[in-house]
């Protein structure tokens, strides 16, 4: 079946260290998207990918850093410089080439700085 | 302020009709979005109508926009237990045509 995976589910760090969230689609998409989610805020959007090699800035993309070599997948590296990591974050994929461009969403990692 | 907005919080009856509403900024928004999310998991598409609608029915759910006062509401008929979620309206925008969401309605239906 075709979709989106994130992984892990639960994700633990210690504050100073970098953490890197997986996110692999096969819904043959070009574009991927990474927001996060904190209670009453809604999605804010980090970084997208609108192809292979090429990726923007979303609204809050300071303390992360992305890559997109391969088309499928579109990891997160949630760093030191990030001053609230903690939170719920959320991965996406879509066809930005067609008028709808439905995103679909993967389950989701929630990230704990302990 | 968000520039998509919702109300955070809505209690329901089983069996009675729930009305999430939303409010967007963007006139040049192709396409608005209803998105659906359950505890601890992503976000499920639930409708989408294109600008130049006004209605969109789909089995229980029918959505409304009005484009001139920028509103979007969704009504969801017969409200069932597995209803209560956080709905999200997210509006289109950008080159990348990325989403842009609201906060979030909690729909809670009662017994």
């Amino acid at each position: 079946d075709g979709g989106i995976t994130q992984s892990p589910k639960y994700l633990f760090r210690k504050e100073g260290q970098n953490v890197t969230l997986s996110c692999e689609q096969n819904l043959n998409h070009d574009a991927m998207y990474w927001y996060r989610q904190d209670p009453g805020q809604g999605l804010r959007l980090i970084y997208y990918s609108q192809i292979v090699n090429d990726f923007q800035k979303g609204d809050i993309a300071e303390g992360y850093s992305v890559s997109r070599e391969k088309k499928e997948s579109f990891p997160l590296t949630v760093t030191s410089a990030q001053k609230n990591p903690t939170a719920f974050y959320l991965c996406a994929s879509s066809t930005p080439g067609q008028p709808n461009t439905e995103a679909f969403f993967g389950q989701g990692t929630r990230l704990t700085v302990v | 302020g968000e520039d998509v907005e919702q109300s955070l919080f809505l209690s329901v009856r089983e069996g009675d009709s729930s009305v999430i509403n939303c409010t967007y900024t963007d006139s040049s928004s192709t396409y608005l979005y209803w998105y659906k999310q359950e505890p601890g998991a992503g976000l499920q598409l639930l409708t989408y109508i294109f600008s130049n609608m006004d209605m969109k029915q789909d089995q229980r759910l029918t959505v409304l926009l009005n484009k001139k006062d920028k509103h979007l509401s969704l009504r969801i008929a017969d409200t069932q237990t597995g209803d209560s979620a956080i709905y999200f309206c997210a509006e289109q925008r950008g080159s990348a045509r990325q989403l842009t969401f609201g906060s979030g309605t909690q729909l809670t239906v009662l017994p």
